[in-house]
């Protein structure tokens, strides 16, 4: 089946270290985003790209870095410069910017 | 900058009731609005997109109508069933920004 996938389910980090969250797509998609879930609120735009090799910052990038090497993957490395990563991350995609995106079942990010 | 508002954070209604969610947008200058659905711990699902120039759109038991000139939208859900409850979400693309903008949602339990 075709769809967009997150991994892990759940994540915990440790105070200092480097977490990388997964998205992988199979929908021939150009466009994939990242988006920031806090409790009772609505998402708000980490990063986006809308091609390979492409990458844009959304509202709230501080402490984050992504990378777009190959049209499947759009990996969401959440770095220690982020001070409260604790959230549910939504990875979604698009056909082209503008489209309905279509999203994954998120990861829930915690601290130790 | 743009801002979505969505009032009732949380309803409760009986089985059966026909019910009205309702969303606001501070910028009328939108490219088109979608209402999603997320079940708890999961990702969000599309249930209906309104172009800038269309007034509703009609899928199933759902109903969504849009007022550019208001700055709002309503989710019409007829004859609701438990299978219903979940966070309803409006989001809004700006003509310019062409990003969504989420508001944080309507938490719905539909009671058996």
């Amino acid at each position: 089946d075709g769809g967009i996938t997150q991994s892990p389910k759940y994540l915990f980090r440790k105070e200092g270290q480097n977490v990388t969250l997964s998205c992988e797509q199979n929908l021939n998609h150009d466009a994939m985003y990242w988006y920031r879930q806090d409790p009772g609120q609505g998402l708000r735009l980490i990063y986006y790209s809308q091609i390979v090799n492409d990458f844009q910052k959304g509202d709230i990038a501080e402490g984050y870095s992504v990378s777009r090497e190959k049209k499947e993957s759009f990996p969401l490395t959440v770095t220690s410069a982020q001070k409260n990563p604790t959230a549910f991350y939504l990875c979604a995609s698009s056909i082209v910017r503008n489209q309905p995106q279509h999203f994954g079942d998120g990861t829930r990010l915690s601290i130790l | 900058k743009q801002e979505v508002t969505q009032i009732p954070a949380a309803l409760s209604v009986p089985e059966g009731e026909n019910l009205v969610l309702n969303c606001s947008f501070t910028d009328s200058a939108i490219y088109n609005l979608q209402w999603f659905r997320q079940d708890p711990g999961k990702g969000l699902t599309s249930l209906l997109l309104i172009q800038s120039s269309q007034r509703e759109q009609t899928s199933g038991r759902l109903n969504a109508s849009l007022d550019k000139s208001s700055g709002r939208s309503t989710l019409y859900i007829a004859a609701s069933q438990p299978g219903d409850s979940a966070t309803y979400l409006c989001a809004v693309t700006l003509g310019s920004a062409r990003q969504l903008t989420f508001g944080s949602g309507t938490q719905l339990t539909v009671l058996p």
